[in-house]
């Protein structure tokens, strides 16, 4: 099967900036997730999706940060303005049923976000 | 607050070595415990743990999950250089509703 697929792979922006990334899950997987990976770090959940409703985004930084899934099936989260300490590399998963917890998450390759 | 710890964060050893990696972890509602291997891109699953004491094998790499002590190991034996990754582990809690990270193992082998 088709593995979860997310561009672009890099992005480099100025402070300030805004910045869009787009992720395509495994096909019929109902849960969706975005991460943020800082170097050196374990990946930390921004959001949850079951379908095109948010399960969990209490750790997305709402003032700049935002995700959107409409029609169920792709997403795109987006930082608007970008700030230094964004840079990292966001990571898209998704899961079969309804991400209870018995499904292992299967992971895109991830965009590098660079802020200069 | 939900936190999952990993130790240690960095190892080295040579091929034919085995190695055991710790994790332990504080959940809510605990439901699941994942292990993880990230080379350069994606993490890729390892494993899925939800049952105390029943062993998970796959070719040289083994884990196992203690409910009761909150913490899970990751065996790996006959290393080779291709093991060489982080290995991340993460719980799952509130139902399903809360996914945590650890820092993950750094392991490299050595030729």
């Amino acid at each position: 099967e088709a593995g979860v697929a997310q561009s672009p792979r890099y992005k480099i922006i100025e402070k300030r900036q805004s910045v869009a990334f787009w992720c395509n899950p495994i096909s019929g997987h109902a849960t969706l997730y975005w991460y943020q990976q800082i170097l050196g770090q374990g990946p930390k959940l921004l959001i949850q999706f079951q379908n095109n409703g948010v399960v969990d985004d209490s750790q997305l930084p709402k003032d700049r940060f935002s995700a959107e899934r409409l029609k169920g099936v792709d997403s795109t989260l987006k930082i608007q303005p970008a700030k230094l300490e964004d840079s990292a590399v966001y990571l898209c998963a998704s899961s079969a049923m309804t991400g209870d917890g018995n499904q292992p998450q299967h992971f895109g390759d991830g965009t590098r976000l660079s802020i200069l | 607050e939900d936190k999952v710890v990993q130790s240690p964060l960095s190892l080295v050893v040579h091929e034919g070595d085995t190695v055991t990696l710790n994790c332990s972890y504080e959940v809510t509602n605990f439901r699941s415990l994942l292990w993880y291997k990230q080379e350069k891109k994606a993490p890729t699953f390892l494993f899925m743990l939800t049952s105390s004491g029943i062993e998970k094998k796959s070719g040289r790499l083994s884990s196992i999950l203690d409910k009761k002590e909150l913490f899970s190991i990751l065996n790996i034996t006959a290393t080779q250089t291709g093991d060489s990754a982080i290995y991340l582990c993460a719980v799952v809690g509130n139902y399903g509703q809360n996914f945590v990270f650890g820092p993950g193992t750094r392991l490299s082998v050595l030729p």
